[in-house]
């Protein structure tokens, strides 16, 4: 089966911090994804990644970045943290044209 | 731009009643389609997907969706609800040429014992 494994299932962290989420899965996909998940508004995609090195914008990208040097792990970061971006994260992965496998999520509190 | 939508954010059934879930895309290209199942505090699992196959797909949990082209919906049955069933679903699109896939707002199942 494929295993997405996100770093943290809680994390709380103050207004301006600096704040890295991993994600890392084992199945060689090409694709990886960071989505956020707020309630009414579904999943909105942040940024995705078709190769290393390689990253597109997706809906929602303003206050996020990402990084992916190794084809395995994408991590999202958040350069000063705010409260409206207390969410819950969830990273996943694909093959090309195939459906995505999902982590846990990581649900961020931002106080 | 590829969009997803899914009518009732939130549906009641009664135990062994009928589910329906319905979602409409918004693509004149059929994309490839996907409903996913999310338990509390969980990750998103596929249910059942479509790629241009079957229009009846079958899934895991005795659920199955049809594609129909003519009203692009792909709408999600289970003829008899169980208590086990009780989530939120997400219908969602991915179209030909690109690897974002798209997702709707989601409908929570409630299932009334």
């Amino acid at each position: 089966d494929v295993k997405v494994t996100q770093s943290s299932r809680y994390l709380v962290k103050r207004t301006g911090e600096k704040v890295f989420l991993e994600c890392v899965q084992d199945m060689d996909h090409e694709n990886m994804f960071w989505y956020r998940q707020d309630p009414g508004l579904g999943l909105r995609l942040i940024y995705f990644s078709y190769d290393v090195k390689m990253k597109e914008k997706g809906d929602i990208p303003e206050g996020y970045s990402v990084s992916r040097e190794k084809k395995e792990r994408f991590s999202l970061i958040l350069e000063s943290a705010s409260t409206n971006q207390t969410s819950m994260y969830l990273c996943a992965s694909s093959l090309e044209s195939t459906e995505a496998f999902f982590g846990q999520g990581t649900r961020l509190t931002v106080v | 731009a590829q969009s997803v939508t899914q009518l009732g954010s939130h549906v009641s059934v009664s135990e062994g009643a009928l589910v329906l879930l319905r979602c409409n895309y918004s693509s004149s290209v059929p994309p490839y389609l996907f409903w996913y199942v999310q338990y509390p505090n969980q990750g998103l699992q596929l249910l059942l997907k479509y790629t241009s196959a079957a229009t009846l797909v079958k899934g895991i949990n005795g659920f199955e969706a049809e594609f129909k082209k003519s009203e692009t919906s792909f709408h999600l049955t289970k003829p008899s609800a169980h208590m086990s069933d009780a989530a939120e679903y997400f219908c969602a699109a991915l179209s030909g040429g690109y690897q974002k896939v798209t997702f709707g707002t989601g409908t929570k199942l409630q299932v009334i014992p």
